[in-house]
């Protein structure tokens, strides 16, 4: 079973309007991470926090994670037609080696 | 995506023929990993290696062999290709912050 469940499964906003998605999981870990993913390419890192973290910010990214609800949430503001695209977040569980797991993600579209 | 590449782009095969996958990377990271990607699913982990000689199975193993000979090149093998292995592949490298980096995937499908 999947780690982590992004929600919502799809999102449409207008550019200028920001956009949320969150994230539950259901173990102890040691960081969360959010990742975009462009139709037919690779994903792309966009921000890591740890368990001891509450909140970060990378330009106009912020994620918060609340390790007591075992969630996070990712907030893009004033949001751009570039930034359409599926967001997953994976739960790191291991010190060392694997234990990534990514949720089935959020399709964002952002229209012009 | 940080020098991570992989051979082939594309590729289509018949029920039963094999194929060998290739992921190099231009680091000197310890970590690699196979996903496979399908339809409205997150990433799913095939197998990893956590150095050079050494390769664990992730969630999804069945069907699949790998190999990392070399700590730049971490190999995925299908020996008998059924249509249930009809996905997108990605491999990734673990840097030592823990965030992963990925390669343009490979498309194979499957008939």
């Amino acid at each position: 079973s999947q780690q982590g469940e992004e929600d919502p499964q799809a999102l449409s906003i207008q550019e200028g309007e920001n956009a949320t998605m969150n994230c539950s999981y259901k173990t102890s870990i040691n960081n969360l991470q959010w990742y975009r993913q462009n139709s037919g390419r690779g994903l792309v890192h966009l921000i890591l926090i740890r368990s001891n973290e509450r909140e970060k910010h990378s330009g106009r990214l912020r994620v918060t994670l609340d390790t007591s609800k075992k969630s996070s949430s990712l907030l893009i503001t004033a949001s751009r037609a570039a930034d359409t695209a599926s967001y997953f977040c994976a739960t790191d569980s291991s010190w060392y080696g694997q234990n990534f797991v990514f949720g089935p993600g959020t399709r964002l579209s952002v229209l012009p | 995506n940080a020098g991570v590449t992989q051979t082939p782009k594309f590729r289509v095969l018949k029920t039963g023929q094999s194929m060998t996958l290739l992921c190099a990377q231009d680091m000197n990271h310890e970590y690699m990993y196979w996903y496979r990607q399908d339809p409205g699913m997150g990433l799913r982990l095939i197998h990893y290696s956590v150095g050079e000689g050494t390769t664990a199975k992730g969630e999804v193993p069945d069907g699949y062999n790998v190999s990392r000979l070399k700590k730049q090149n971490f190999l995925l093998g299908l020996e008998s290709a059924a249509p249930s292995q009809t996905s997108v592949y990605f491999c990734a490298i673990t840097t030592g912050g823990r965030e992963q980096y990925f390669g343009p995937g490979t498309r194979l499908t499957v008939t």
